[in-house]
């Protein structure tokens, strides 16, 4: 299996903050890696695909970068709806596997 | 706007069979890839296997010998049996798709939290 290993575990930010988070893949991956947002009690919401493509009517403060093994998610500038626990995942092959998250709070 | 429903028992006993079912509504269930997902309380996201609409499948080798996924393309429906149940499949179980290899997730049911317990 493909492990996607996420750093941080977790962080704290104010709004208007610019922060990343970081995916690695255990291989190359190529592009095949995506990103998703998950607030308490709802589900995953697709966010960036393909490494660096923004699925449509997300803000475009998020962007995605990154290929073979090292991805990251950026956030510009960070806004009250953005505190969630973000997860990357590898669409590469089966077993599809994603990272443990990073939840991101508020300072 | 395509939207996935699951449905099924919130309780399951040890030892015996979990079975949920994921409807698409607004939208056909050809041409795509649908899958379970689930999400033990606390943890990371576990994908769990995916059926074409043709009927072809595709499993998590972890859940292998335990796991089947079905489908009604005429209920525009398709379905999870995962036998032999214990603790450890306690989860928010999700239904999602996507469209081709290599595709993402694009769109998840609310999710269903199914728990094992006597």
């Amino acid at each position: 299996d493909i492990q996607m290993t996420q750093s941080p575990s977790s962080l704290s930010a104010s709004v208007g903050d610019r922060v990343t988070i970081t995916c690695r893949a255990s291989q190359s991956i190529s592009s095949y890696l995506n990103w998703y947002q998950q607030k308490p009690g709802k589900a995953p919401r697709l966010l960036i695909r393909g490494a660096s493509s923004l699925e449509s009517g997300v803000p475009s403060r998020f962007s995605g970068s990154g290929s073979e093994t090292d991805f990251t998610l950026t956030i510009s500038s960070l806004q009250p709806e953005d505190f969630a626990t973000y997860s990357c995942q590898q669409s590469y092959g089966t077993p599809y596997t994603f990272g443990q998250g990073t939840k991101l709070e508020i300072k | 706007q395509v939207q996935l429903q699951e449905s099924g028992p919130g309780l399951v006993k040890p030892s015996e069979t979990l079975s949920l079912t994921c409807t698409v509504s607004g939208g056909s269930i050809n041409s795509y890839y649908w899958n379970w997902i689930r999400q033990p309380p606390g943890k990371g996201l576990e994908w769990i296997g995916y059926i074409y609409y043709t009927g072809s499948t595709q499993y998590n080798p972890s859940l292998k010998s335990r796991v089947t996924i079905s489908i009604d393309t005429s209920k525009n429906q398709f379905s999870l049996k995962l036998i032999s149940v214990t603790a450890a499949d306690t989860a928010v179980y999700y239904c999602a798709r996507f469209k081709r290899g290599g595709d993402a997730f694009d769109i998840w049911g609310q999710g269903t939290m199914v728990t094992v317990s006597s």
